[in-house]
């Protein structure tokens, strides 16, 4: 069955304290994984494709890999504007770009 | 360019009632979805079209949802006799057509928040 899950539920931070985001999942034949940031009222910005395992992008002070199982997003001394919630998502196997969620990890930072 | 846009950005509707939801994607995007979040959920895949053919409609929760992309373009998701259970923010997606084997990002809307009443 395909599942993503991530890990943790929330997180808190205080500025300046790096730390990583974890989305593991369970799929045939992975087609991209795609991490997300969502603000609250407002609908998922588009932050990273990934595609193969070993790949790494970078944003800022976002950096997302990926695994043959997991992904990570490492955020790099956060600051209080990168609170928001993290999502990732991957394509559901059998086709199309239909992709499941995973329930994100809501991200504090904390001056 | 001019994102994903959707409308109402809130509707308030009573139960039993008829409602119908826009969106309007980004430009050139041939792939349009549909998708359903709960509070403090990740999206649901609702249902996919690509050009005006509708391609999945397997998570559409129940025959009172009707999607529609008549010409390829603004596409608009219809619920009929609504329920409470309904209720829940309605995200549309839109993304250009998968290239060399990958698929492409989706680019989301900000949503309309459904609530029945």
């Amino acid at each position: 069955e395909d599942q993503v899950t991530q890990s943790p539920e929330a997180l808190r931070l205080q500025e300046g304290e790096s730390s990583s985001l974890n989305c593991s999942y369970t799929v045939s034949g992975l087609r991209g994984l795609f991490w997300y940031r969502q603000d609250p009222g407002k609908g998922p910005e588009f932050l990273f494709t990934l595609y193969s395992a070993g790949e790494e992008k970078e944003k800022e002070r976002l950096k997302a890999t990926l695994t043959k199982k997991e992904s990570f997003l490492h955020i790099t001394a956060p600051k209080p504007e990168d609170s928001a919630t993290y999502l990732c998502a991957v394509p559901f196997s059998g086709g199309y770009n239909k992709l499941i969620f995973g329930a994100g990890t809501r991200l504090a930072v904390h001056p | 360019g001019a994102g994903v846009s959707q409308s109402p950005r809130y509707k308030v509707a009573k139960r039993g009632q008829d409602v119908a939801l826009r969106c309007d994607p980004i430009s050139g995007h041939v792939s349009l979805f549909w998708y359903q979040q709960a509070l403090g959920q990740g999206p649901e895949f609702l249902t996919y079209f690509q050009n005006e053919a509708q391609l999945d409609k397997s998570g559409l929760p129940s025959d009172r949802f009707f999607a529609e992309r008549p010409e390829g373009s603004v596409s608009t998701l219809k619920i009929q006799r609504t329920q409470q259970e309904d209720s829940a923010v309605y995200l549309c997606a839109s993304s250009l057509a998968r290239t060399g084997g990958r698929n492409q990002p989706q680019h989301f809307g900000d949503g309309t928040r459904l609530s029945i009443l």
